[in-house]
């Protein structure tokens, strides 16, 4: 399979605690780009990191890339009940064509 | 702006059939890509289309096709439908460009076969 793999596939927390999602991909990527999906809807886009990026930061997200271990972290500081969902990162390295990984299913306990 | 729409939201089939499935991106947009959401295979790129062109292809069954109208408007098809073709298909549309760029879901539409 070309997809990627994140790390862990599920992990539940207490609200106001950060979260950490890892991603491993495959191919030599141009972004990465990470997504949120709240049950069985719709993307949503958080963050796109370029190749030549080594961090981002979007309000509570920080989004870590190292292109030498082709891996990409997210971390959700100070986590909130609606951060619930499951999140995924995409490998974009084609025009338009995203591979996205199985997902961190998230649970912010209250 | 108005979000990406897809229509119908739900369906239901029968093995054999066929399905379209419809998709209005973002005004502006005209790349429109489609994948498609199941529990086992995670979220699978299916096809892309830009000014009315299949641009990327997935790996799927030539049962899949999709089309791409001159006011940016798709619409997939899948024919002699399956069982394993039950799933959710998302629809995203993004601006030009030869770089993947962010791109803009749909709600779905969640496609059950019988």
């Amino acid at each position: 399979s070309q997809q990627g793999e994140e790390d862990p596939q599920a992990l539940s927390i207490q609200e106001g605690e950060n979260a950490t999602m890892n991603c491993s991909y495959k191919t030599s990527i141009n972004n990465l780009q990470w997504y949120r999906q709240n049950s069985g809807r719709g993307l949503v886009h958080l963050i796109l990191i370029r190749s030549n990026e080594r961090e981002k930061h979007s309000g509570r997200l920080r989004v870590t890339l190292d292109t030498s271990k082709k891996s990409s972290s997210l971390l959700i500081t100070a986590s909130r009940a609606a951060d619930t969902a499951s999140y995924f990162c995409a490998e974009g390295s084609g025009a338009q064509k995203l591979v996205f990984g199985q997902g961190t299913r998230l649970t912010i306990n209250p | 702006k108005a979000g990406v729409t897809q229509t119908p939201r739900y369906l239901i089939k029968t093995r054999g059939q066929q399905v379209t499935l419809s998709c209005s991106p973002i005004s502006g947009h005209r790349s429109v890509s489609w994948y498609q959401q199941t529990p086992g295979q995670g979220l699978q790129f299916l096809f892309e289309y830009f000014s009315e062109t299949q641009r990327n292809k997935g790996n799927f069954p030539g049962r899949f096709s999709g089309r791409q109208f001159s006011n940016s408007r798709s619409e997939m098809n899948v024919s002699t439908l399956e069982l394993g073709d039950s799933a959710l298909y998302l629809c995203a549309s993004s601006l030009t460009g030869g770089a993947p760029l962010e791109q803009f879901f749909g709600p779905g539409t969640r496609l059950t076969v019988l």
